[in-house]
């Protein structure tokens, strides 16, 4: 069973930078996987912020970033923001072609 | 500007069938390249992926659901819908329709609609 991995919290200070990942029970993550990275905001759909694993998404802040690292696909916020406060999903693309949500990050900002 | 929206019954009881139906406009299901795709949450718990289809028919499901899961596409009514059989508690969630784009990512969402599933 293919399991994606995200960190279950963190927390940054105002101003502070943060790098979430994202990795693979199976293996390592590469651009081949597509990750893309989600914003879940209660209320609201969820919002697209990076996509084929470094590609910011329109009218998406140029604080968030994305990468591969050590193996893993990372979500980065340089200058976070309170608003930055929220879930974060990553989703990997798998060779058999299903899609599987890493288990979501949730991100204080304080 | 395309627009999908979910529609179906809100509440069920365990074993039946929950079906969900997501109309889009502002633009053709019948688009080369497009997948068009299911996707719920949980209360308190996160995304999970449940399967996307092609125009064409062609489906894609999450191993974990493929055996009581089905998804089909009306492409005369514009329209692609979820079937999912013998329902539990566990599957009380948000149910949100979405659009797989040539980038490989969900770029248009439905709002969701909460399915309940309670004797």
């Amino acid at each position: 069973q293919t399991v994606v991995t995200q960190e279950p919290s963190f927390s940054v200070s105002p101003g502070g930078t943060v790098t979430l990942t994202c990795g693979l029970n199976s293996g390592s993550v590469s651009t081949s996987h597509y990750s893309s990275w989600y914003q879940r905001t209660p209320g609201q759909a969820p919002r697209t912020l990076i996509y084929n694993t470094n590609t910011r998404s329109s009218g998406v802040p140029d604080r968030f970033s994305g990468s591969i690292v050590e193996n893993k696909a990372a979500l980065t916020i340089t200058g976070a923001q309170a608003d930055d406060d929220s879930d974060y999903y990553c989703l990997l693309h798998m060779p058999s072609g299903i899609w599987v949500f890493g288990g979501g990050t949730k991100l204080t900002v304080l | 500007q395309l627009q999908l929206q979910e529609s179906g019954p809100r509440l069920l009881k365990p074993s039946e069938t929950l079906s969900v139906t997501c109309t889009v406009s502002g633009g053709s299901i019948i688009s080369s390249g497009y997948y068009w795709g299911w996707i719920r949450q949980p209360p308190g718990k996160g995304l999970e992926w449940i399967g996307n289809v092609y125009y064409t028919g062609i489906t894609y499901y999450s191993p974990s659901l493929e055996s009581r899961v089905t998804i089909s596409v009306d492409t005369a009514k514009n329209q692609f819908s979820l079937r999912l059989t013998s329902v539990t508690a566990a599957d009380t969630a948000d149910y949100y329709c979405a659009r797989l784009n040539h980038a490989w990512h969900f770029d248009y969402w439905g709002q969701g609609t909460l399915v309940t599933v309670s004797s």
